[in-house]
């Protein structure tokens, strides 16, 4: 059963920082892993999907990476702003047109 | 294009009563997806739809959930009796047809059972 984990469960930083959250897995029998946003009180938006042939994926100040052998993805923000505090999830698509969804990471950009 | 609509978006309920939730896919999306979001967790597949068909319903309790997909549009989740567990927000999305991996979702419905 494939397993996903998000570190950390919250991040707090001042506006400006570059930061880097982390998704790990444990099968890495995977099609592709997809970085979602989820805003209080609203749906979850999609930001980047990268296929299990790519490593990376880049858009705008994001970049997502994926090394399927050690199980393992990171999605970078550069330059955080306050309008990026929200809750940031990875999920692993796993064929059969399904994802499986990681635990999480809170952010919090302070102005 | 009009995104995923869900309704109620928040519902209040006591233990062993009974709530629907209803959801409108986006037009033309053939695949539709239950999800159950306990707080603090990621997503939780329920139930998928392929058209009005059940694809995968493995993660369903189906002594008290149920789903069906009428017309292979709309879909409603009932709930019957609740139990204080199933607190939750319930997510509703859907998938274009092609070869895309991108689901789109709804507000949810945030249910409270007291």
């Amino acid at each position: 059963k494939q397993e996903v984990t998000q570190i950390p469960a919250a991040l707090s930083v001042p506006e400006g920082e570059n930061l880097v959250l982390n998704c790990s897995f444990t099968d890495s029998a995977i099609y592709n892993l997809q970085w979602f946003r989820q805003d209080p009180g609203k749906g979850l938006t999609s930001l980047l999907l990268i296929q299990s042939s790519q490593r990376e994926q880049t858009s705008g100040r994001l970049n997502a990476s994926l090394d399927k052998s050690s199980g393992r993805s990171t999605l970078y923000i550069a330059a955080s702003q306050p309008g990026d505090s929200a809750t940031y999830l990875c999920a692993l698509g796993t064929g059969f047109q399904k994802l499986v969804f990681g635990t999480g990471t809170r952010l919090l950009v302070s102005p | 294009e009009a995104g995923v609509a869900q309704s109620p978006r928040y519902k209040i309920i006591e233990k062993r009563q009974s709530v629907a939730f209803w959801c409108n896919p986006i037009s033309g999306h053939a695949t539709l997806y239950w999800y159950q979001q306990i707080l603090g967790q990621g997503p939780k597949l329920l139930i998928q739809f392929q058209n009005n068909g059940v694809v995968d319903d493995s993660q369903l309790p189906k002594d008290r959930f149920s789903a069906e997909r009428l017309k292979g549009v709309d879909s409603t989740l009932k709930i019957q009796p609740a139990k204080l567990e199933d607190s939750a927000v319930y997510l509703c999305a859907s998938r274009s047809p092609g070869p895309t991996d991108t689901q789109y979702f709804g507000p949810g419905t945030r249910l409270t059972v007291l």
